[in-house]
């Protein structure tokens, strides 16, 4: 039982470059999430995905894109990265619902120069 | 919106109990007060969570206020492997709207 996996660990990019991170979990769980932590700063949310087949804007949308695959991958596509995206990037899932405890990947360390 | 507040750091000496408050004075009837920690260079880990009572697992324990405005996580006795930086988070059934992690508090134990 692997939990949350995500690929990759790190990665460079190039300003404009386009990538996307990949996040799949193992739990059957119904919901998924995505969060940045830029440093020394809490996790702000991305995009959140309660079900298979739909996705909601977080906090920090702008310049993301996300794909929920099938139930248990959730993908965030970067079309033209910046500099400000340079961060840490979590995914998460729950069994149901923001109400349920998220279970972390262990996030993926993107630099854009 | 909701949101907590934490202090930005905590210390404890090794092996005493700590106790990390939290304020929550939006909180809605149906929010549920969730706690996790991030150790360095790993992503946040569960540690309790509750809604009106008192909760204890084999990490910690949360005492939450009678109003549910604050809340205080407790852990029995501190070890080195505690020092993380704790978050006090809201989640309820509205959705991404609802989700702050905030900036938590950063726990140090001193040996």
């Amino acid at each position: 039982n692997a939990g949350v996996t995500q690929t990759p660990k790190f990665q460079v990019l190039k300003t404009g470059q386009s990538m996307t991170l990949q996040c799949a979990q193992d739990m059957n769980h119904n919901s998924m999430y995505w969060y940045r932590q830029d440093p020394g700063m809490g996790l702000r949310l991305i995009y959140y995905s309660a079900s298979e087949g739909t996705t909601d804007k977080g906090e920090v949308p702008n310049g993301y894109n996300v794909s929920r695959l099938n139930k248990r991958e959730f993908s965030l596509r970067l079309e033209s990265a910046a500099p400000s995206q340079t961060s840490v990037y979590f995914c998460a899932s729950s069994l149901a619902g923001t109400q349920e405890t998220q279970y972390f990947g262990p996030g993926t360390r993107l630099l854009v120069l | 919106d909701a949101k907590t507040t934490q202090p930005n750091s905590m210390e404890s000496n090794e092996e005493e109990p700590v106790h990390l408050p939290c304020n929550h004075s939006t909180i809605s009837g149906t929010d549920y007060i969730h706690w996790y920690r991030q150790l360095p260079s790993q992503g946040p880990e569960y540690v309790i969570h509750g809604l009106t009572s008192n909760v204890n697992n084999r990490m910690a324990s949360l005492a939450i206020a009678e109003d549910r405005k604050s809340s205080t996580l407790i852990l029995h006795r501190a070890t080195l492997r505690d020092a993380a930086v704790y978050y006090c988070i809201l989640a309820g059934w509205t959705g991404a709207n609802n989700l702050f992690f905030g900036t938590g508090t950063r726990l140090t134990v001193i040996p």
